[in-house]
């Protein structure tokens, strides 16, 4: 079956500090990967996306992202954590044969403290 | 920056009330989505429309939960009878034509809450 998973269920880190919040996938065809953030009792916002191309993929609000195929991974990374990046993040899989659906792993509490 | 509406933000209702949930896509996106986000849970969908036209609901509860697009437009989705297990955030998203690297913008959502 086709899966995006999260590791973590919460990530904490120092503002200032960089943060890592992991994604791995298991999917077959092309991995069509976002990377969305969730704010309390809000809809999601989109940050960034991998179709092809460049492995670094670069977001808004100064999120980044590296697509690692061997390592079936899709990490999103920024190098200064604000105490404003405190939110629940999602990671998603669009395949080639969805349709259009997103499938989302279970959500990543990135809380940074100040 | 245009964004996707939905109304309303909040509704609490009774077991076996009737519910409706209507979203306003961003103007121009063919497609249309409606993601069920249970409490600590990712998002996960419930029907795609393009245009019209339903193109996926195979995870959508038929014998409870309905939705349309009639022009294409804007969607209502509802629920009739409500049960205690579908308490949770109704997440509408929108996209240009639907294809397999098409961003969804997602809107505000409606947090459901059956008593």
């Amino acid at each position: 079956a086709q899966s995006v998973a999260q590791p973590e269920d919460q990530v904490n880190v120092a503002e200032g500090n960089p943060l890592t919040v992991k994604c791995t996938y298991s999917v077959s065809g092309n991995p069509y990967l976002f990377w969305y953030v969730q704010y309390p009792n809000r809809g999601l916002q989109f940050l960034l996306k991998y179709i092809t191309g460049d492995n670094l993929v670069k977001g808004s609000y100064g999120f980044e992202a590296e697509f690692n195929k061997s390592q079936t991974s899709f990490h999103l990374k920024k190098p200064s954590a604000l105490v404003s990046d405190s939110a629940l993040y999602f990671c998603a899989w669009q395949g080639d044969n969805q349709g259009g659906k997103l499938i989302f792993g279970q959500g990543t509490e990135l809380s940074v403290k100040p | 920056e245009a964004e996707v509406a939905q109304s309303p933000r909040y509704k609490i209702t009774e077991k076996s009330q009737a519910v409706a949930f209507w979203c306003d896509p961003i103007s121009g996106h063919a497609t249309l989505y409606w993601y069920r986000q249970i409490l600590g849970q990712g998002p996960e969908l419930l029907v795609q429309f393009q245009d019209e036209s339903v193109v996926d609901d195979s995870q959508l509860p038929k014998d409870r939960f309905s939705a349309e697009r009639l022009k294409g437009v804007d969607s209502t989705l509802k629920i009739q009878p409500a049960e205690l297990g579908d308490s949770a955030m109704y997440l509408c998203a929108s996209s240009i034509k639907g294809g397999p690297t098409d961003t969804q913008y997602f809107g505000p959502g409606t947090r459901l809450t059956v008593l």
